[in-house]
């Protein structure tokens, strides 16, 4: 079956623009997690999803950054007036239930900030 | 505070040659330690788990808590093997899972 997939795969911002970056997981998985790798560092945890809810959204970054799941199913990350600290890697993972240890990675959004 | 460290950024050793990828985590409670690989245009994925203890693909790891560290290693190193390797924690049974900056391995033939 497909695993989790992201879009775009790559984009191209000006300093200031918003951008959605999306994620579909794999089918029937209730946890959803976003996390941010920028250059040279690790994965830096955003948000989780357990179902449409996040528990916890002390990840984000600043108020710039939101993220909202619909149907238990697709997730979109926001970033508003973007920075060219935003600059990254956003990857999004998904698991069968929360808490499962195993994550499934998508291949990533490469965002850069012009 | 709860911290992966991973401290080699780059590890280059020849085929056939041990090897031992470093990670020392700092964390008040009973973590859950993770090694994710990621080989050239692959996606990130689990390699292995502290909890069960199991040898993947040659690799073993093993948990020291009073040491905190969860090295990863294997006794001969392979061209395949040559990946970016991720540290990681969680709480057990959480869901936040903090990562370590990783560390490249190059495989030499």
């Amino acid at each position: 079956g497909a695993g989790v997939s992201q879009s775009p795969s790559n984009k191209v911002t000006e300093k200031g623009k918003d951008v959605e970056l999306r994620c579909d997981p794999i089918s029937g998985h209730t946890a959803l997690y976003w996390y941010r790798q920028s250059l040279g560092q690790g994965l830096e945890f955003l948000i989780y999803f357990q179902g449409n809810s996040a528990p916890d959204k002390s990840g984000l970054p600043s108020d710039r950054f939101s993220a909202e799941r619909t149907g238990g199913s697709v997730s979109t990350l926001t970033i508003q007036r973007t920075q060219q600290e935003d600059s990254a890697v956003y990857l999004c993972a998904s698991s069968l239930q929360p808490g499962s240890y195993e994550q499934y990675f998508g291949p990533g959004t490469r965002l850069t900030v012009t | 505070a709860q911290r992966v460290t991973q401290p080699e950024k780059l590890l280059s050793v020849f085929k056939g040659a041990p090897v031992e990828l470093k990670c020392n985590y700092s964390y008040s409670g009973s973590p859950e330690l993770f090694w994710y690989v990621q080989y050239s245009r692959q996606r990130l994925q689990l390699l292995l788990r502290h909890i069960s203890r199991e040898s993947i693909k040659g690799f073993t790891a093993d948990l020291n808590k009073g040491e905190t560290s969860f090295h990863l290693k294997k006794p001969f190193a392979q061209e395949e093997d040559s990946a970016m390797y991720y540290c990681a924690l969680r709480r057990t049974g959480g869901f936040k899972t903090i990562f370590g900056a990783g560390t490249r391995l190059f495989v030499k033939a």
